[in-house]
């Protein structure tokens, strides 16, 4: 079966520096998404890695090793408006989304 | 920035009332998706709509829901007799394409459907 596992909750001080990890495996491969969902609200996106290595987007970073089946997201100096989900999400063979249960980030003052 | 917008925000129906969620996706883009999240769980898909069929369906979708692109540019998801465990929220989104990276998901703010 096609699997994503993300850890379901972590907590982080403001002003550091925290990593989710995601690992995956899902028939085929095509990318891997990370979306920002906040309490309530819709997903966005965040990045998309198709190739091994790291993307780097302003706080926030991506990498993927597509021979471990592992991502993780970074995000450094945190601010208190990162409190929200992180959503993993891998495109399979069929170019259809998998989706992790998403990790919840907790920043504390 | 375009948006894929959603009505209702809310709506609450007694058990066994049909249920229309209506989306108006992005207007250049060509794949359409309906996904729903259980509260406090992960988020799951429904249905993707291209070229005016189902591309694609999961288990969740069965013969209780339809979806329609009714005209160029609603795309409505109805739910035929609706159940206590259908109380979710439900997101729409749309995407330029789907064989690319370019297949980013733009979401809608998502409709709140409680049954009672």
């Amino acid at each position: 079966g096609q699997n994503i596992d993300q850890p379901t909750e972590m907590t982080a001080t403001e002003g550091a520096i925290v990593q989710i990890n995601c690992t995956y495996q899902t028939s085929g491969f095509n990318g891997l998404f990370w979306y920002q969902q906040h309490a309530g609200e819709a997903p966005t996106f965040l990045s998309y890695n198709v190739l091994d290595g790291l993307e780097e987007k302003g706080r926030f970073s991506s990498f993927l090793s597509r021979s471990k089946g592992y991502s993780y997201l970074l995000l450094k100096e945190l601010q208190m408006k990162d409190s929200a989900s992180y959503l993993c999400a891998v495109s399979d063979s069929n170019y259809q989304l998998i989706w992790g249960a998403g990790t919840k980030l907790i920043i504390k003052p | 920035e375009p948006e894929v917008t959603q009505t209702p925000s809310h709506q609450v129906t007694q058990m066994g009332q049909e249920v229309i969620l209506r989306c108006v996706p992005i207007s250049n883009h060509l794949y359409f998706y309906w996904y729903r999240q259980i509260l406090g769980q992960k988020v799951e898909f429904l249905v993707s709509f291209y070229n005016n069929e189902i591309s694609e369906k999961s288990e969740i979708f069965d013969d209780q829901f339809s979806v329609e692109r009714p005209d160029g540019s609603n795309f409505t998801l109805k739910i035929r007799s609706t159940k206590l465990e259908d109380s979710a929220m439900y997101f729409c989104a749309s995407s330029k394409t789907v064989a690319s990276g370019a297949n980013v998901l733009t979401f809608g703010a998502g409709s709140r459907l409680t049954v009672l």
